[in-house]
């Protein structure tokens, strides 16, 4: 099946510092999901968007439906333990009851 | 607190033999559930759609015949691995959105080793 490339695929960061990760895709979606995978469990979302342009944020995280609609990216800012996990876009053509095309998931690891 | 949820969590079975796992929506009624795959150090892939009280909708390479769902209520829906081999073995997890024109929000998984 599609995946939607994303982009890096792995981060090593300093306690405090701030993270950036984007997705990229050849078509477009009209709404864009980043989501948190842990170790062993299922996906938690994290923040959505819904409109080309769109800037939201959830605490620390600020995400950006790019203005195309063939990407998004995600903002991590002072970083903490806690955000240790795999982060994963997700593109939907339309929005709730469509399936999802997932990324392929950025790995965030911590160094003390 | 969670809204969907998964049983069982993990589960190891003998190959040749059929495993059920259990994709339940908690205090809302799903008539649309997904079902995916992750392997190791992989994203999730869609295997397919779950309608109630209709046939599942199934990705481009994935059998019907081996991975049977049934969406017999609007709060469950089952996947049923028959004939489990080793290259099965997965992480398979579930997804829902609360309402048409909600967010899907996904159960815990289920890990299955098959022997």
């Amino acid at each position: 099946g599609q995946q939607l490339n994303q982009s890096p695929q792995s981060m090593f960061i300093q306690e405090g510092e701030d993270v950036s990760m984007n997705c990229t895709s050849s078509s477009i979606f009209n709404t864009w999901l980043w989501y948190k995978q842990e170790p062993g469990e299922g996906p938690v979302l994290l923040i959505a968007l819904y409109k080309a342009g769109e800037l939201t944020s959830n605490g620390r995280l600020t995400a950006q439906f790019g203005i195309t609609r063939k990407d998004s990216f995600l903002n991590i800012s002072a970083s903490i333990p806690s955000d240790v996990g795999i982060y994963f876009c997700a593109g939907q053509f339309n929005f709730g009851n469509e399936k999802l095309t997932f990324g392929t998931g950025t790995r965030l690891t911590i160094i003390p | 607190g969670a809204v969907v949820s998964q049983h069982p969590s993990r589960v190891i079975c003998k190959s040749g033999t059929s495993v059920k796992i259990e994709c339940r929506s908690l205090d809302f009624q799903a008539t649309t559930m997904f079902w995916y795959r992750q392997f190791p150090k992989q994203s999730l892939m869609l295997m397919a759609t779950s309608n109630e009280g209709s046939k599942a909708t199934y990705e481009q390479g994935v059998e019907k015949d081996k991975f049977l769902i049934n969406h017999a209520s609007l709060t469950l829906s089952t996947l049923t691995v028959t004939s489990a081999h080793p290259e099965d073995s997965s992480f398979y997890i579930c997804s829902a959105p609360l309402a048409a024109k909600e967010t899907q929000y996904f159960g815990p998984g289920t890990r299955l080793l098959v022997l």
